[in-house]
């Protein structure tokens, strides 16, 4: 197993340009997040997915979106970068409510110039 | 809304010796569940220990334990005999038990853990 894998691990992207942070789960897990860290911060969820083709917005989901075509992959929308998005991404997954630990990609630092 | 707080940005310890990092919580709800994430330089979120309300007994995992008072709302992790691979940031977090809710994780801002020889 695998478990939650994120491309890329690092990234520079210009003010407006767009990109896709790509987040796998080999685990079978219904349940699907992104979040991000910022600096000397705690972790904030951006969105969220019960199931393939079920996803919802989080505490900070402004600037994103998703798609869940597929139990396995969770792919994060940034659409027009802004400096405010320069963060790192943690993707993560967990089988269901009744197991509830949550495992962690191992992040994707971006940084908006 | 459930706020997290972990009012030491930074903590040292000396190896062999004890730590406890603090965590303080804010909720109308009952039943929950509490937990404590290492992130080593790695960035990796790794889970140390969890914590169900509903139950009175401490959670214990090796050297790692908690001291979860419910009515004052705090969780504090204890590290005993620590080593020089417990260094991290620790993150304390919170997540609702509700049934019709997801499991979203709730994060304090995390206490920075440094380990001298």
């Amino acid at each position: 197993n695998a478990g939650v894998t994120q491309t890329p691990k690092f990234r520079i992207l210009k003010i407006g340009q767009s990109m896709t942070l790509q987040c796998a789960q080999d685990m079978n897990h219904n349940y699907m997040y992104w979040y991000r860290q910022d600096p000397g911060m705690g972790l904030k969820l951006i969105y969220y997915s019960v199931g393939a083709g079920i996803t919802d917005k989080g505490e900070v989901p402004n600037g994103y979106n998703v798609s869940r075509s597929t139990t396995e992959d969770f792919p994060l929308r940034l659409e027009l970068a802004a400096p405010s998005q320069t963060s790192v991404y943690f993707c993560a997954s967990s089988y269901s409510m009744a197991n509830y630990e949550q495992y962690f990609g191992p992040g994707t630092r971006l940084t908006v110039t | 809304a459930q706020t997290v707080t972990q009012s030491q940005p930074e903590m040292s310890v000396q190896e062999a010796e004890t730590v406890t990092l603090s965590c303080t919580y804010d909720t109308s709800e009952s039943d929950y569940y509490l937990f404590w994430y290492k992130q080593p330089p790695s960035r990796q979120m790794i889970l140390v220990i969890r914590q169900e309300a509903y139950k009175q007994q401490n959670a214990t995992e090796n050297r790692f334990s908690v001291n979860f008072q419910k009515a004052a709302k705090s969780f504090s992790l204890k590290i005993s005999d620590s080593q020089l691979g417990d260094a991290a940031m620790y993150f304390c977090a919170y997540r609702t038990r509700r049934s019709y809710n997801t499991d979203k994780l709730i994060f304090g801002t995390g206490t920075r853990l440094q380990v001298f020889p």
